[in-house]
């Protein structure tokens, strides 16, 4: 499968501020996708990212909070804005080769909002 | 529209006891269904996976058989070790346009703590 990097690890951010986490693929993936798990909860799609084009985001995501790029198809960045407390999350980058593919996953970048 | 729902946790074992987390599903068509499992400070690692009904998906002594009938994929492992302790998510990917995997509905997840 897939080495999947995520930067950073883990950060501890100010309110209002903004931070970009970065996804990095050892191989070209079809599929990437952004997801948030909130302190002791399941994992909730943010949105999937589209190389060469917008992301799709789900229901209660929006592009002004959520921006995400994919300018190839090995790397993919996910900016979480004007940060409040109730960001505080685990975001985790996955990537599927195609379409026929189960998804693996990154370790996640933990944040922390104070 | 889709969901998952697995047993409620947290889940305590003695090392060497026989395990079964529950996860039953709602979906349209025929998902595929999938157990991942998340160690302490880790991202998800895919653990295995069923496509199509009476399938099993097996791994790490783990196995998990797709129920069509029942809806359910439960997980089970004749004996845990201390090593198993993390948490366990159920999942379905939903067919979308005519492919096989799509986006991801995850249970809740099911914490499994394994005691020498």
């Amino acid at each position: 499968s897939a080495v999947i990097s995520q930067k950073p690890s883990r950060d501890i951010c100010q309110r209002g501020t903004s931070l970009t986490i970065q996804c990095q693929v050892d191989s070209q993936v079809t599929m990437m996708f952004w997801y948030r798990q909130q302190p002791g909860q399941s994992l909730t799609l943010i949105a999937t990212a589209n190389q060469g084009s917008e992301a799709t985001y789900e229901s209660g995501f929006v592009i002004d909070k959520f921006p995400i790029s994919r300018p190839n198809l090995t790397f993919s960045t996910l900016t979480v804005s004007n940060m409040s407390p109730e960001d505080s999350s685990i975001y985790l980058c996955s990537v599927a080769h195609s379409s026929n593919q189960p998804q693996h996953f990154g370790d996640g970048t933990r944040l922390s909002i104070l | 529209g889709n969901s998952v729902t697995q047993m409620e946790g947290p889940v305590t074992l003695s090392e060497e006891a026989f395990l079964t987390i529950n996860c039953t599903y709602t979906a349209t068509g025929y998902p595929s269904l999938f157990w991942y499992v998340q160690y302490p400070g880790e991202g998800l690692q895919l653990l295995l996976k069923a496509t199509k009904a009476d399938d099993k998906g097996s791994n790490k002594g783990f196995e998990a058989t797709y129920r069509k009938e029942t809806t359910s994929f439960h997980l089970e492992k004749g004996s845990v070790q201390v090593s198993d302790s993390a948490v366990y998510f159920c999942a379905l990917s939903a067919r979308a346009g005519g492919t096989s995997y799509g986006k991801l509905t995850f249970g809740q997840g099911t914490i499994l703590t394994v005691h020498p």
